[in-house]
């Protein structure tokens, strides 16, 4: 069975630093996707940034980027030059191949501190 | 930009009540979804819709119906609701392309008394 998996259920991280979110996946499909979702405090889900298996280069969304290593089946987010904004839950999730369903981890709390 | 809208930011309803949870998507998407979000759990798909008069089963269905009359609205309904579905519903819309995400509404907060 598919699964997401996120062993991280809370982060902390100075504002400015780098924080990487861990995220593995378990899937016998060759093709699938990807997402990062941001879930604030208000409850609405922000999509972050999407990476395709075929896709070689590691996705990039402004202070978003992915670290892919198909081999190891992670797919973790790391965000740059955090900021006090960046407070929130963090999805990771996976689209089912030749579906529109989509897998989502239990998520991971991050906090940025002044 | 995509607008998926959620009648209700918070409701209460009684334990045995009829609940019906509204969604509509303003921009065409074949595809709508209902999930619940639980501490601990993330969000578990209940139901979902590729087309009009269409459903699928989602893994946690159990308790819940849909209903998709029109394209844009996508309602969950609680047939006789009970304290165990007290929870966080959000619904989604997508296109449905292998790149594209899905769009999300506010969420309803549902508790059941």
């Amino acid at each position: 069975a598919q699964k997401i998996t996120q062993t991280q259920p809370g982060m902390f991280v100075q504002e400015k630093e780098a924080v990487t979110l861990d995220c593995t996946y378990d899937t016998s499909d060759q093709s699938y996707g990807l997402f990062w979702y941001k879930q604030p405090s208000s409850g609405e889900m922000i999509f972050l940034i999407y990476q395709g298996s075929y896709d070689e280069q590691n996705a990039t969304e402004g202070r978003y980027s992915l670290n892919f290593q198909k081999a190891r089946k992670s797919a973790n987010l790391v965000i740059s030059a955090s900021q006090l904004g960046d407070s929130a839950m963090y999805f990771c999730a996976m689209r089912e191949w030749n579906t529109d369903k989509l897998i989502f981890g239990t998520g991971t709390r991050l906090q940025v501190f002044p | 930009d995509v607008k998926v809208t959620q009648s209700s930011r918070y409701l209460v309803k009684r334990t045995g009540e009829k609940v019906f949870l509204e969604c509509v998507q303003d921009m065409d998407h074949e595809n709508m979804f209902w999930y619940r979000q639980d501490p601990g759990l993330g969000l578990r798909l209940i139901y979902f819709s590729y087309d009009v008069k269409m459903k699928e089963k989602g893994d946690i269905p159990e308790g819940y119906s849909v209903s998709r009359e029109k394209k844009e609205r996508f309602s969950l309904i609680l047939e006789s609701a009970s304290t165990n579905q007290t929870s966080m519903y959000l619904c989604a819309s997508s296109t449905g392309g292998a790149n594209q995400p899905q769009h999300f509404g506010d969420g309803t907060r549902l508790s059941i008394l």
